[in-house]
């Protein structure tokens, strides 16, 4: 069965290190995002990507970056990550088109202390 | 700019009642997508539904229906008879189109719903 992973599915880091999250998915779709959630914001989409080679910053891309090189995959790399970060990040895949639903990652629980 | 407005921040209910979560929406566009998603305790999102903006039936799916009415710029959930197992958060969301391939999705603050045995 096609699915999205994530890794880790919890982390702990120090402030000003450089972290990344992977995104996996089998799903053969060309639209990835990353989204963090946090309590009484919801879900706010951190970066997007329409295909390979293609990526856009969304709400709250300050401090996070994408690279997206191939269909399956999509990490989120936080440069030099802060305490504000602190948060739950989700990866989700979708078809191409408005339409479609997103499909989401287990997420990942990411510390900065 | 496109906005997606869950007013209920938590509500609380004995199983067996029926709950109605609202929605509204903000948009330019003349087409768009809602859709409802469901994040359990266990915290993955689970999409519910989908509703395109020309189609104002209601859906009723078990114990599930949705109310779509664009003269509200609403789409409420109702859950009927509810049970423990639907306690969770629940998303409400919009999409816009892109050009052909993209999708300009917006989540709403979600509404926690508690189901009390």
């Amino acid at each position: 069965d096609a699915e999205i992973t994530q890794s880790p599915r919890h982390k702990i880091t120090e402030t000003g290190r450089q972290v990344t999250l992977a995104c996996h998915q089998t799903w053969n779709h060309n639209n990835m995002f990353w989204y963090r959630q946090d309590l009484g914001h919801g879900l706010r989409l951190i970066h997007y990507s329409y295909g390979v080679q293609d990526t856009n910053k969304g709400e709250v891309s300050d401090g996070y970056s994408v690279s997206r090189s191939n269909t399956e995959d999509l990490p989120l790399t936080l440069e030099s990550a802060a305490s504000s970060q602190t948060s739950v990040y989700f990866c989700a895949s979708s078809e191409s088109a408005g339409y479609n639903e997103q499909f989401f990652g287990p997420g990942t629980r990411l510390t900065v202390l | 700019a496109q906005k997606v407005t869950q007013a209920q921040t938590e509500i609380s209910v004995v199983e067996k009642e029926d709950v109605t979560l609202d929605c509204v929406y903000e948009t330019r566009d003349t087409t768009y997508y809602l859709f409802w998603y469901k994040q359990p305790p266990s915290g993955e999102l689970v999409f519910l539904i989908r509703r395109n903006s020309f189609d104002e039936q209601n859906e009723i799916s078990g114990r599930y229906s949705w109310n779509f009415q664009k003269s509200t710029s609403s789409f409420n959930f109702t859950i009927t008879a509810s049970q423990v197992v639907d306690s969770a958060v629940y998303f409400c969301a919009l999409s816009e189109a892109r050009g052909n391939y993209g999708q300009n999705f917006v989540f709403g603050p979600g509404t926690r719903l508690s189901v009390l045995p």
